[in-house]
């Protein structure tokens, strides 16, 4: 079937940190592969995203890659801000399953000055 | 912009009460989906919809039904509320493998 597994928060950072959260997926079939983040109070914004192997998604500074051979896309950033405390969701989306999401447990990050 | 809308951010209602949670998408999408969002657990599929009319179980349907009359309005209904559905409870529409977000309704079931 299909899941992802994401590290477990929470991750506390200072600001200008490096910033690694794992994610590994299983799937049935040719997944794409999403970040989601969550901000306090909101829902979900699409973060980055990649729709097959080696593809890298990138915005706001944040970058994953399509890792086929070790099932993984695991979300980096530079140098992280207080802005960027949130919850960060690994999530995948199969056309075998009908189009149905399917999301990591997520990572609480907070960044502090 | 893809909009989509939940009719409540913040809902308290009293156990045995039915409860409806509404959401709009003003793009058109053919998905929908319901899910809820718990500490530890994170997303949990209860229900989607590819059409209108048409709905499949997620993971977690036991206690929950849902309605789609239109294809813009997915609507989630709590037959009778019980304490262990307060949740964050998160609607989302789906086109090309990208899905969007509604703010969340988050119910207190008293």
């Amino acid at each position: 079937g299909n899941s992802v597994t994401q590290m477990e928060g929470p991750v506390t950072l200072s600001e200008e940190a490096f910033l690694t959260i794992n994610c590994t997926y299983t799937a049935t079939g040719y997944p794409s592969l999403f970040w989601y983040v969550q901000y306090p109070g909101e829902g979900l914004q699409l973060l980055l995203k990649a729709t097959k192997a080696d593809d890298k998604g990138s915005n706001k500074g944040f970058e994953a890659t399509y890792r086929k051979e070790t099932t993984s896309f695991h979300l980096e950033k530079g140098s992280v801000q207080v802005s960027d405390s949130a919850v960060y969701f690994c999530a995948l989306s199969d056309h075998d399953t009908g189009n149905q999401f399917y999301f990591g447990t997520g990572t609480s990050l907070t960044v502090i000055p | 912009d893809v909009k989509v809308t939940q009719s409540s951010r913040y809902l308290v209602k009293r156990t045995g009460e039915k409860v409806f949670l509404e959401c709009v998408q003003d793009m058109d999408h053919e998905n929908m989906f319901w899910y809820r969002q718990d500490p530890g657990l994170g997303l949990r599929l209860i229900y989607f919809s590819y059409d209108v009319k048409m709905k499949e179980k997620g993971d977690i349907p036991e206690g929950y039904s849902v309605s789609r009359e239109k294809k813009e309005r997915f609507s989630l209904i709590l037959e009778s509320a019980s304490t262990n559905q307060t949740s964050m409870y998160l609607c989302a529409s789906s086109y090309h493998r990208e899905a969007f977000f509604g703010q969340g309704t988050r119910l207190t079931v008293v």
